[in-house]
């Protein structure tokens, strides 16, 4: 199994302002993917951003962008122009072959008003 | 995106129990999860499925069974709950050759 790692618990960001969540994971496969998910207080995990190991373009999607380092195996998530919707849990997650999906412990954004 | 549903959304029920919760998504997946969460914690693989007729235990070591008859729908049954069962259970699924999982809204259990 892939393991993935959050050192961040916890991030506070004050709205309209930009704030990274950190990611490493450790794979010994030479192509796999990259999730981020978002749990806001409702709970369900909503998919983010992916990124394909094979591609070297960093992931973007509307405010929220990665910096994908391959070979220092780092994943960051960066949300600009945060909003009060934003706070939540986000997990970040890698994709093996067989189809399972390993997950980090998880970074509990708050934003502040 | 996938439509997945999970029902019921909470669930309190005494020990002894036998309860299923059910999973059920729309989009003719073939791969579908369980995924068992604590409060705050990150996600652990109890079960998983690669199509009909097909189920394996996933990393984290479960007492509930699933099985998997049809493509659309992927049950889960614990035969006699305890309270250490209590937690929330989400369900996913992603397609043939997608990487991509696609979570339901997840049941609350709480097993007394």
């Amino acid at each position: 199994a892939q393991t993935v790692t959050q050192s961040q618990p916890e991030m506070s960001v004050q709205e309209a302002e930009t704030v990274t969540l950190s990611c490493t994971y450790d794979t010994s496969e030479s192509d796999y993917y990259l999730f981020w998910y978002k749990q806001p207080p409702s709970r369900q995990m909503i998919l983010v951003i992916r990124q394909e190991a094979y591609k070297q373009q960093n992931a973007t999607e509307n405010r929220f962008s990665v910096n994908f380092q391959k070979a220092a195996k780092s994943f960051s998530l960066k949300i600009s122009d945060s909003q009060l919707g934003d706070a939540a849990m986000y997990f970040c997650a890698s994709f093996s072959n067989d189809y399972k999906l390993s997950f980090g412990a998880g970074t509990t954004v708050t934003v502040r008003a | 995106e996938a439509d997945i549903y999970q029902t019921p959304r909470y669930l309190v029920i005494g020990t002894g129990k036998k309860i299923t919760l059910e999973c059920s998504q729309t989009m003719g997946h073939d791969k579908m999860y369980w995924y068992q969460q604590d409060p705050g914690m990150e996600l652990h693989l109890i079960h998983y499925s690669y199509g009909v007729n097909s189920t394996e235990k996933g990393d984290l070591s479960s007492e509930s069974t699933v099985s998997r008859i049809r493509t659309e729908h992927f049950p889960l049954t614990l035969e006699s709950a305890r309270p250490s069962h209590t937690s929330q259970y989400l369900c996913a699924s992603s397609g043939w050759g997608l990487e991509t999982q696609y979570f339901g809204p997840g049941t609350r259990l709480l097993v007394l």
